[in-house]
């Protein structure tokens, strides 16, 4: 069955950077777009990019841009996220998940990263 | 960006009521509308896509609806594991916009 295994959560100082990580399971990786989706405390959800493991491409949120990197190692079907120049704004939980183009919408999601930064 | 209006934000409703929550958006977005129902706690889990069509494992008393540029999810008669937070995404045009979420609990 399909599964994205997220790393765990991550305490982080203001300034610094984060890499997270979603280990993908049950299907071929590199079929599918991987999006990370952010949910601050209490509030809906947001878009921050997407990722093709096949070749790299990515999309972002114009809003996300140069905050978020995203990366993918073919090699153990993982897909990264690193979030650089931390506030206190990018205290979330973080959804990697994976986008069904053929439906067009999000059909699996790991289970979360909460990234609290604080000094 | 495409803005997704939900509403309600929030509302209450007995065992066994018919409910609706609604989104619209605000421009044309075909059937690129999905929704989400996410628990406390939990990750968000995909229920509706294609605006109409119920994802697998997801109970026939959920349907989607459109008529025009407003979507409605609806719940026919419910039952108390539906108590959650529902979310809508639009998915035709970068970035991906979701609503603002409502909030159902049981009354």
């Amino acid at each position: 069955q399909v599964k994205l295994l997220q790393s765990g959560a991550a305490l982080v100082k203001p300034g610094a950077s984060v890499k997270m990580s979603c280990k993908a399971s049950g299907y071929t990786f590199t079929d599918y777009w991987v999006s990370w989706v952010k949910q601050s405390h209490g509030k809906s959800l947001e878009w921050i990019g997407e990722i093709y493991p096949n070749s790299g491409a990515t999309n972002f949120n114009e809003k996300f841009k140069g905050k978020a990197t995203l990366t993918v190692d073919k090699s153990t079907s993982t897909a990264y996220m690193e979030l650089s120049r931390l506030t206190s704004e990018d205290s979330a939980i973080y959804y990697c998940t994976r986008f069904d183009y053929n439906n067009y919408y999000f059909d699996y999601w790991g289970q979360g990263v909460m990234v609290t930064v604080s000094s | 960006d495409i803005q997704m209006t939900q509403s309600p934000s929030s509302m209450s409703a007995s065992l066994g009521d018919r409910v609706t929550i609604t989104c619209r958006a605000s421009q044309d977005i075909g059937n690129y509308l999905s929704w989400f129902q996410q628990k406390p706690g939990k990750s968000p889990r995909r229920m509706i896509y294609g605006a109409t069509n119920l994802a697998a494992g997801v109970p026939s008393r959920f349907s989607g609806s459109r008529s025009g540029s407003d979507y409605s999810l609806t719940i026919s008669s419910l039952e108390s594991e539906d108590m959650a937070i529902y979310y809508c995404l639009q998915s035709i045009q970068y970035p991906f916009t979701f609503g603002s979420g409502t909030k159902l609990e049981i009354k």
